[in-house]
């Protein structure tokens, strides 16, 4: 029980598919995050949230769009994606300021 | 440009021994470093971490030295063992900002033979 639940694991879908990828903490952490982990890349953060609020957008294209309802949810709603969006897409959490990432065990994406 | 690097994919050291791994950075606003352990199927987990108003911080085995001149990082696993082989990320960010907004290094591919 790593504290960041994250669901599903393994997800494939289609180009013309919607789909969502959930994320949920448990350390009463305020700050949440989406991270991207491609294949020989070092991870890339796309967005954060403080307190239910986005505080920033890695200049994401939207075809990734997330929703923070409260501060221990976060989901990633994903549509028209491509293949090289294909990777493995990591929540995390931390509070406000200072302290260390806590990550899920992430969601391997194949975009077929 | 990556600002963070860590220039060795992989290391294979025997159980015992010392394992050194390494980061540069170019960025130097940066002022507070961590390392995170990453294990197959599983999501990254927090080891240890510095500010930049100190060149060493040690917790158990793991002992991190900073070289701000050199904008050098390293960790020092001793002894290794076999448990330790993993994905290492080097991670570097400001103090006062989240810790979410660091910026990774590539990872390296940590082996410890029994």
């Amino acid at each position: 029980e790593t504290g960041v639940t994250q669901t599903p694991r393994h997800l494939v879908m289609g180009m013309t598919n919607k789909k969502s990828l959930k994320c949920e903490q448990h350390l009463g952490h305020n700050a949440m995050y989406w991270y991207k982990q491609s294949a020989k890349k070092p991870l890339e953060l796309m967005f954060v949230y403080n307190f239910k609020e986005q505080t920033e957008n890695n200049s994401v294209p939207s075809r990734f769009s997330p929703e923070c309802p409260n501060s221990s949810h976060l989901f990633l709603h994903l549509h028209t994606l491509q293949p090289e969006d294909s990777a493995l897409y990591l929540c995390a959490s931390s509070p406000e300021r200072g302290s260390p990432l806590h990550f899920g065990n992430g969601t391997r994406l194949t975009v077929t | 440009d990556q600002q963070v690097k860590q220039n060795s994919p992989s290391l294979s050291v025997q159980e015992g021994r010392i394992s050194i791994l390494n980061c540069d950075y170019t960025n130097s606003m940066f002022d507070y470093f961590l390392w995170y352990k990453k294990y197959p199927a599983e999501g990254p987990t927090f080891l240890i971490s510095i500010s930049s108003i100190k060149d060493k911080n040690e917790d158990g085995r793991f002992t991190v030295f900073l070289n701000k001149s050199a904008k050098h990082l390293s960790l020092h696993i001793v002894p290794s063992q076999p448990g330790d082989s993993a994905v290492y990320f080097c991670a570097a960010s400001w103090i006062g900002t989240h810790a979410g907004k660091s910026t990774f290094g590539d990872g390296t591919t940590l082996t410890v033979k029994p």
